[in-house]
C-alpha cells in the first residue's frame, strides 16, 4: 500500500486532456512538501517530468503541467500524443519518517492513449 | 551530460550477498546526495537508501535496514550498495539516482538500472 494514492490507470484519445491525481495526507503533501512526477516509458528507466509541484526540466514539453492543493496533487497532460503512453509516478516527502527514510512514491498510473 | 551507469546485478541465492555499483559522470559528484530506488518487475517504485554528499549521513528503508549498506567514493565518482541476507522480495531493478533538495527532495537523473534476481 503506497503512502501516496494514484489511480491505477487512465486513458484518453489523441489530442485530449487527461489528469492523474495523487492523494496524500497531512504528513506529506498536506504538510506543504512539494510533489514531483516521473514518467516511465515502456522498458526504460523513470525520468523526471515535473519537480517542485509545477516546474518542468529542460526538454519536457509544456503540454505537461502539475499542481498541488491541500493534500492532493495533479498531473495534467494536454494535446495527448501516442508517445505519452507510459507509467506515471508521483513522489513527495513525508515528515512522519526520519532522515532520508522520508521519500514516498505513489503506486503509479498507467496512461493508455486510445 | 549527466550519466549514471549501474553494474553488478545478477542472480543470487536467498541469503546471499551482492554489491551493485554506480559510476557517475558529467557533474561534480561530491556536490550531490545520491540514492538507490528499486522497482520489482511489473511493480512500482520504492526508495531504498540515500547518502549525503560527504558520506556523513545515510538512511535506509525499513525493508532493507540492517541488511543493505550504502557507500560512496567521491574520488572514483562511484556509489555502491552492498546487499546482504538477500530475500526473494529483493528481486528488482536497482536504479542509481541523483538527489536534489528543496521543499522535500526529488531525483533529477536516473541510471538505466541493474537487475538483481534472488532465486534458488
Amino acid at each position: 500500500q503506497s503512502v501516496l494514492t494514484q489511480p491505477p490507470s487512465v486513458s484518453g484519445a489523441p489530442g485530449q486532456r487527461v489528469t492523474i491525481s495523487c492523494t496524500g495526507s497531512s504528513s506529506n503533501i498536506g504538510a506543504g512538501y512539494d510533489v514531483h512526477w516521473y514518467q516511465q516509458l515502456p522498458g526504460t528507466a523513470p525520468k523526471l517530468l515535473i519537480y517542485n509541484d509545477n516546474n518542468r526540466p529542460s526538454g519536457v514539453p509544456d503540454r505537461f503541467s502539475g499542481s498541488r492543493s491541500g493534500t492532493s496533487a495533479s498531473l495534467a497532460i494536454t494535446g495527448l500524443q501516442a508517445e505519452d503512453e507510459a507509467d506515471y509516478y508521483c513522489q513527495s516527502f513525508d515528515s512522519n519518517l526520519s532522515g532520508f527514510s522520508d521519500v514516498v512514491f505513489g503506486g503509479g498510473t498507467k496512461l493508455t492513449v486510445l | 551530460e549527466v550519466q549514471l551507469v549501474e553494474s553488478g546485478g545478477g542472480v543470487v541465492r536467498p541469503g546471499g550477498s551482492l554489491r551493485v555499483l554506480c559510476a557517475a559522470s558529467g557533474f561534480t559528484f561530491d556536490d550531490y546526495g545520491m540514492a538507490w530506488v528499486r522497482q520489482a518487475p511489473g511493480k512500482g517504485l520504492e526508495w531504498v537508501s540515500g547518502i549525503s554528499w560527504n558520506d556523513g549521513y545515510t538512511a535506509y528503508a525499513d525493508s532493507v535496514k540492517g541488511r543493505f549498506t550504502i557507500s560512496r567514493d567521491n574520488a572514483k565518482k562511484s556509489l555502491y550498495l552492498q546487499m546482504n541476507s538477500l530475500r526473494a522480495d529483493d528481486t528488482a531493478f536497482y536504479y542509481c539516482v541523483r538527489r536534489r533538495f528543496g521543499s522535500g527532495t526529488y531525483f533529477d537523473f536516473w541510471g538505466q538500472g541493474t537487475l538483481v534476481t534472488v532465486s534458488s
